[in-house]
């Protein structure tokens, strides 16, 4: 069964101290690995993409990595405006076509 | 640019009604996709479509039943509302398998 683990649940960080998101997931043959950002009232929000171990993508204040186990979403310097929800998703390789989604980081940013 | 737009984006209903949810895409996306978000769980899907005229179950898909008779178009129809299916519905699209998915701003269902 395809599994995706997020942590920690929740992270409270003061403005400008950098820190990472943990996603560990467990798949029959991955296809790629998502990054959402989630507001409240809002529908996820597409962040990146990865497909290989090794890769990373950099946007602003955030930088994802993609390991064979897990992935990392490291904020660096965040601000206020970065709190959210950050979910994690796979796509597995068979069954399904949608994703798997970790149950979310709550991350607040305090000025 | 809209994107995914979703309606209603509340409704309260009482057991044993029924209603549809619409999702409506200006992507020109091939693959839609209806979810459910409940507190302490991750998303989990419904049922998907990877194109007109055609849909898949998907994890959770018991209860609900759906419709892709346009591209543009992703219909979620509850046939008869229990308790348990009060939720926040998200439908998403994407160009293609494996391609991100882009999703709508979500349907709040409260089911008495």
């Amino acid at each position: 069964e395809d599994q995706v683990t997020q942590s920690p649940e929740a992270l409270r960080l003061q403005e400008g101290e950098s820190s990472s998101l943990n996603c560990s997931y467990t798949v029959s043959g991955l296809r790629g690995l998502f990054w959402y950002r989630q507001d409240p009232g809002k529908g996820p929000e597409f962040l990146f993409t990865l497909y290989s171990a090794g890769e990373e993508k950099e946007k602003e204040r955030l930088k994802a990595t993609l390991t064979k186990k897990e992935s990392f979403l490291h904020i660096t310097a965040p601000k206020p405006e970065d709190s959210a929800t950050y979910l994690c998703a796979v796509h597995p390789g068979g069954g399904a076509d949608g994703l798997t989604f970790g149950k979310g980081t709550h991350l607040i940013i305090q000025p | 640019n809209a994107g995914v737009t979703q309606t209603p984006k509340f409704r309260v209903l009482k057991t044993g009604q029924s209603m549809t949810l619409l999702c409506a895409q200006d992507m020109n996306h091939e693959y839609m996709y209806w979810y459910r978000q409940d507190p302490g769980m991750g998303l989990r899907l419904i049922h998907y479509s990877v194109g007109e005229g055609t849909t898949a179950k998907g994890e959770v898909p018991d209860g609900y039943n759906v419709s892709r008779l346009k591209k543009q178009n992703f219909l979620l129809g509850l046939e008869s509302a229990a308790p348990s299916q009060t939720s926040v519905y998200f439908c998403a699209s994407s160009y293609s398998w494996g391609q991100p998915q882009h999703f709508g701003d979500g349907t709040r269902l409260s089911i008495l």
